[in-house]
Order: C-alpha cells, then sequence, then structure tokens
C-alpha cells in the first residue's frame, strides 16, 4: 500500500472548515483513500473514503486530486467535538490490511 | 447500525492472571479483527478473523489467544502477560473481510501490573 504523509497538527477555530490534508505520491490506480478519525480514548471512527471522485457525506467530503497524488478532508463547520487524531489511509481494492500512520492532531479552538 | 460492543471497558490484571476480553457486533459482518494500540501510537492489526477463521496473525505472542465461537462473537484470551502489553485493545468488524470498511468498538483499556 502506498505510504501517506500528513502534517503532525492542525488548529481550527470552531465553526470554522477544517481541511486536512494527505500526500499519498505513490497511490496506484486500485487503492483506496480511506480517513479514520480517533477522538482521545475512544476507537478510530470510519469518515469517509474515496477512488478518485469526490465524495460527500453527512460528516465531511473528500477532495482527491485529479493525479490522485493527494486529497483533503474538508469538516465544513468544525465543532469542539471534533478534536481528535485524523488518519489518512490509502490501501487496495484486495485483502489490504488497514495501517494506520501517525495521523493529524486537530484542535479545534472556541 | 454500525455499532461494535467491547467488554470490560477497562481491565488491570496481574502477570499470572488469566483474562479475556469480548467484543460483539449484529451487522452481520463476517469479519472481526483485533488491533492493539499503545499509548500515543496509532493501532496495530493483531489478528483477523474471516468467516470464523483465523486468516492472519501478525506474529503476535502466543500470551495472546484470539477465539471466534461465531460470527458475532470475537475473543481475546491473555494468560501471563508482561506490563508491556498495557494498552487498549480494539476490537473492528467488516462485512466481508479486509477489503470492506472496518468499523471499530470503543476499545478495552488494559494495564498489566
Amino acid at each position: 500500500d502506498a505510504k501517506t504523509t500528513q502534517p503532525p497538527s492542525m488548529d481550527c477555530a470552531e465553526g470554522r472548515a477544517a481541511n486536512l490534508p494527505c500526500n499519498h505520491s505513490t497511490i496506484s490506480g486500485n487503492e483506496y483513500v480511506y480517513w479514520y478519525r480517533q477522538i482521545h480514548s475512544q476507537g478510530p471512527q470510519y469518515i469517509i473514503h474515496g477512488l478518485k471522485n469526490n465524495e460527500t457525506n453527512e460528516m465531511a467530503s473528500l477532495i482527491i486530486t485529479e493525479d490522485r497524488k493527494s486529497s483533503t478532508l474538508i469538516l465544513p463547520h468544525a465543532t469542539l467535538r471534533d478534536t481528535a487524531v485524523y488518519y489518512c489511509i490509502v490501501r487496495g481494492v484486495y485483502g489490504n490490511k488497514l495501517v494506520f500512520g501517525a495521523g493529524t492532531i486537530l484542535r479545534v479552538k472556541s | 447500525d454500525t455499532e461494535v460492543t467491547q467488554t470490560p471497558k477497562h481491565l488491570v490484571m496481574g502477570m499470572t492472571n488469566k483474562k479475556s476480553l469480548k467484543c460483539e457486533q449484529h451487522m452481520g459482518h463476517r469479519a472481526m479483527y483485533w488491533y492493539k494500540q499503545k499509548a500515543k501510537k496509532p493501532p496495530e492489526l493483531m489478528f483477523v478473523y474471516s468467516y470464523e477463521k483465523l486468516s492472519i496473525n501478525e506474529s503476535v505472542p502466543s500470551r495472546f489467544s484470539p477465539e471466534c465461537p461465531n460470527s458475532s462473537l470475537l475473543n481475546l484470551h491473555l494468560h501471563a502477560l508482561q506490563p508491556e502489553d498495557s494498552a487498549l485493545y480494539l476490537c473492528a468488524s467488516s462485512q466481508e473481510g479486509l477489503q470492506e470498511t472496518q468499523y471499530f468498538g470503543p476499545g478495552t483499556r488494559l494495564l498489566v501490573l
């Protein structure tokens, strides 16, 4: 699976959009981009995933660049409860493990 | 409903004790997983069960013994653990296998004294 690079930490003001970047320059054609988050001392929570098209659900939007070498997770109106570690994971379609990197610590501040 | 439950929430055990962690899901998922997460580190895969059979063991020491009695239940039996085994143990499940989205439980916080 391709490796991902994320900033170690980011701050965001409450009510503003949080844009979390992820680089995955070695991604191959059949690899998906997954996003999970982990609020302190809880289990990881699935957020969203995508292959090449942008995706949106009730939690977030995922924007994948046309060359697929990077992506951005957007939380449109961040709240204090969105403070968490956000993991960007690239994994293949068939039988690939979920390998967590260090992630980005997002701190939402009032 | 994407709920995976784990019991107990917290567990303290001595190095000579035997204990078990339990994980349950009622989503009809056929793959279940155990992960271990040390403090300030990301989760690491330990075991994968697919259709109630162990399909992946990530070279985990034998003092950790997984069991999948049926498709909705996953246990992790612990025996003769070391203090360095203290961690958050996470269970996850997915519909069919590794290629599907995994949903995690809240974890069991284990302290080995």
